[in-house]
């Protein structure tokens, strides 16, 4: 079983749709979590951390469940330009900044 | 200010043969992470450096490959006789420190082609 389990999607969505996305996570010890985006052959940038108390940056809205173990990202009022490869991170126990990545899911933005 | 810079950007070489990929972190960061991403592929850890400590080396895939981090800043990665199932793109990101919360800036990446 993978550490960090995504459904790869893609998920095709029309301009003005709402989107979530889940993830979840096996180790229980793990302490911080991320969502990073990569564009198409391009590098990973860091979207948003998640926090357990949820949080919010502009329509992006993250959640975490620490006793399911599960993480999610939902966008509100998608554009064309969130097209892109979503990641799934987690910061696996043991105190350093090692982060374990999920495989992605790809959301497809049409017009 | 800059960002992760890697190099070279795209690399194609034959079986068998050497290759040596570079990564210059950002300036002041103490932590520097190689990683490995397969076509459509998540990123896949390979090698941790922080500070003078020793590295973490448990995601290296085989003894082939090794890495240095020289002076706390440039590191590179070597593969020694290389298979064609190496080919992917190797990614190197750095980040300020080490308690697990500090965000990780990626470089370009390397797309690595061994024919």
């Amino acid at each position: 079983r993978k550490e960090v389990e995504q459904d790869p999607g893609p998920f095709n969505v029309p301009e003005g749709a709402t989107v979530a996305f889940n993830c979840t996570y096996s180790n229980s010890a793990s302490q911080s979590f991320f969502w990073y985006r990569q564009d198409c052959r391009k590098e990973p940038k860091l979207l948003m951390s998640v926090y357990s108390s949820g949080n919010e940056d502009g329509r992006f809205t993250a959640q975490l469940n620490r006793a399911s173990q599960y993480i999610s990202l939902l966008i509100r009022d998608s554009k064309l330009s969130d097209s892109a490869t979503y990641l799934c991170v987690v910061n696996r126990a043991g105190g350093y900044n090692k982060l374990i990545f999920g495989a992605g899911t790809r959301l497809a933005v049409h017009p | 200010g800059a960002g992760v810079s890697q190099s070279p950007s795209n690399k194609v070489t034959e079986k068998g043969k050497d290759v040596e990929l570079r990564c210059d972190p950002i300036s002041g960061h103490t932590a520097l992470y190689w990683y490995r991403q397969s076509l459509g592929q998540g990123l896949e850890f390979l090698i941790y450096f922080q500070g003078n400590s020793a590295p973490d080396k448990s995601g290296l895939p085989s003894d082939r490959f090794s890495a240095e981090r020289t002076g706390g800043s440039v590191s590179t990665l070597t593969i020694q006789r290389t298979q064609q199932e190496d080919s992917a793109v190797y990614l190197c990101a750095s980040s300020l420190g080490n308690t697990g919360s500090e965000t990780q800036y990626f470089g370009p990446g390397t797309r690595l082609l061994v024919l």
